[in-house]
């Protein structure tokens, strides 16, 4: 099946930095990419959809300034967490969707947020 | 929307015994259902997937059971095998639209 890649897959910062995660669709070209956000023991929370060369539709009460979402090409897509505090310590999911309007979706491996 | 809640339930059944697992959604408009698995730490893993014109499929050692009227969906896994442990979550779909994901359900499995 398709591959997505999400690197990196832990980090740790410091409150008030900014960390980049990336998503890259590996073996197909991805006209779509989802975020998400989950916490520990919870359930996966849609966080935006970027579509290639647009500006990406957040979810009501995601702060489109904190995530910063490109997809500049159709295979890779990036969630920047600006000025990060404790209480964006989450894991962040990526998927990709191949062909607009098709319901199949690959997921990434997550990123494991931690901020100090 | 879908509903997501809070608290994952746990299902615990011994290794060998069946499992349903349960999920109920919201949103009359989805037309496409996905059951997942995800293990600590990874991302959602694709287990079966059903479309709101069928109300019953079947994979290995895996059936998905879709009732419209009261919105509700059912994994059942046959056998149940140590390696099933993890947190399964259905996720639906309108076309062509954003996949949301319902609860979740943590299953253990009891050798």
């Amino acid at each position: 099946g398709a591959v997505v890649s999400q690197h990196p897959s832990r980090v740790i910062c410091k409150s008030g930095t900014s960390v980049k995660i990336e998503c890259r669709s590996l073996d197909f070209q991805a006209t779509t990419m989802f975020w998400y956000r989950q916490f520990p023991k919870q359930s996966l929370m849609l966080m935006a959809t970027s579509n290639e060369g647009s500006k990406a539709t957040y979810e009501q009460g995601v702060e489109k300034d904190k995530f910063l979402i490109n997809h500049a090409s159709l295979t890779l897509s990036t969630l920047t967490v600006t000025s990060a505090h404790p209480e964006d310590s989450s894991f962040y999911i990526c998927s990709a969707r191949a062909i607009q309007g098709n319901e199949k979706l690959f997921f990434g491996s997550g990123t494991q947020l931690s901020v100090l | 929307g879908e509903s997501v809640g809070l608290h994952l339930p746990t299902l615990s059944v011994q290794e060998g015994d069946n499992s349903i697992i349960n999920c109920a959604y919201s949103n009359s408009a989805s037309d496409y259902f996905i059951w997942y698995k995800q293990e600590s730490g990874k991302g959602p893993q694709f287990i079966i997937d059903i479309r709101s014109n069928m109300d019953k499929r079947q994979g290995q050692r895996v059936t998905v059971l879709l009732n419209k009227t009261v919105k509700h969906l059912s994994l059942q896994i046959a056998a149940t095998q140590p390696g099933d442990s993890a947190v399964y979550f259905c996720a639906g779909m309108e076309y062509g639209n954003k996949l949301v994901f319902g609860a979740g359900t943590i299953l253990r499995v009891k050798s």
